[in-house]
């Protein structure tokens, strides 16, 4: 069975820092594109960064350029998200997900929390 | 970066058919036939429906539907089910390998 696996959210000061991980099985994670999307509490869906099957491409939201870094380790099925400075307007559900087929996300993670309050 | 434009809500009867509109710009939806749909049911991970504006995944329903015009795409619920209510997403490419969602359409069946 194809699984993603979100860890490493919690409650964070602002302008803290958080890494969130995620972890594949079920299928070659080293084939396809990676992509971080998250939810704000009763909100839409907002993308927020993608990266290349080899992480020789990285591509992020206005709001989060600067602060964010999207990177990958393919021998450990793994994807990352380093967070710095982090505001109340990161505050969300982090969703790791796969893009599977071209331009869509079809395998998707349960998610991990990031609150960001003092 | 504006999120796509998609109508709040959006209702049927079982059995009716529904169809939820995305509207966005020459730069995301106008340029790339990359739109895809996503379900999100409540407290759940979405699910993809639709890729490619047309293209349905292995085990989504035939009644799922997509298509495009300029700068709006469209996804198309027929023979509604009561187990189609829940959030709908449509999501495009945009420049420089940007993605953008639609603000959400809450189905309701």
């Amino acid at each position: 069975e194809e699984q993603l696996v979100e860890s490493g959210g919690g409650l964070v000061q602002p302008g803290g820092s958080l890494r969130l991980s995620c972890v594949g099985s079920g299928f070659t994670f080293s084939k396809d594109w990676m992509s971080w999307v998250r939810q704000a509490p009763g909100k839409g869906l907002e993308w927020v960064a993608n990266i290349k099957q080899d992480g020789s491409g990285k591509y992020y939201v206005d709001s989060v350029k600067g602060r964010f870094t999207i990177s990958r380790d393919n021998s450990k099925n793994s994807l990352f998200l380093q967070m710095n400075s982090l505001a109340a307007e990161d505050t969300a559900l982090y969703f790791c997900a796969r893009f599977g087929v071209v331009g869509g996300l079809d395998c998707w993670g349960q998610g991990t929390l990031v609150t960001v309050s003092s | 970066q504006s999120a796509l434009t998609q109508p709040p809500s959006a209702s049927g009867s079982p059995g009716q058919s529904v169809t939820i509109s995305c509207t966005g710009t020459n730069s995301d939806v106008g340029a790339y036939n990359i739109v895809s749909w996503y379900q999100q049911h409540a407290g759940k991970a979405p699910k993809l429906m639709i890729y490619e504006v047309t293209k349905r995944p292995s085990g989504v329903p035939d009644r799922f539907s997509g298509s495009k015009s300029g700068t709006t795409a469209s996804l198309t619920v027929s023979g509604l089910q009561a187990e189609d209510e829940a959030d709908y997403y449509c999501c495009s490419r945009a420049d420089n390998y940007n993605f953008i969602f639609g603000g959400g359409t809450k189905l309701t069946v």
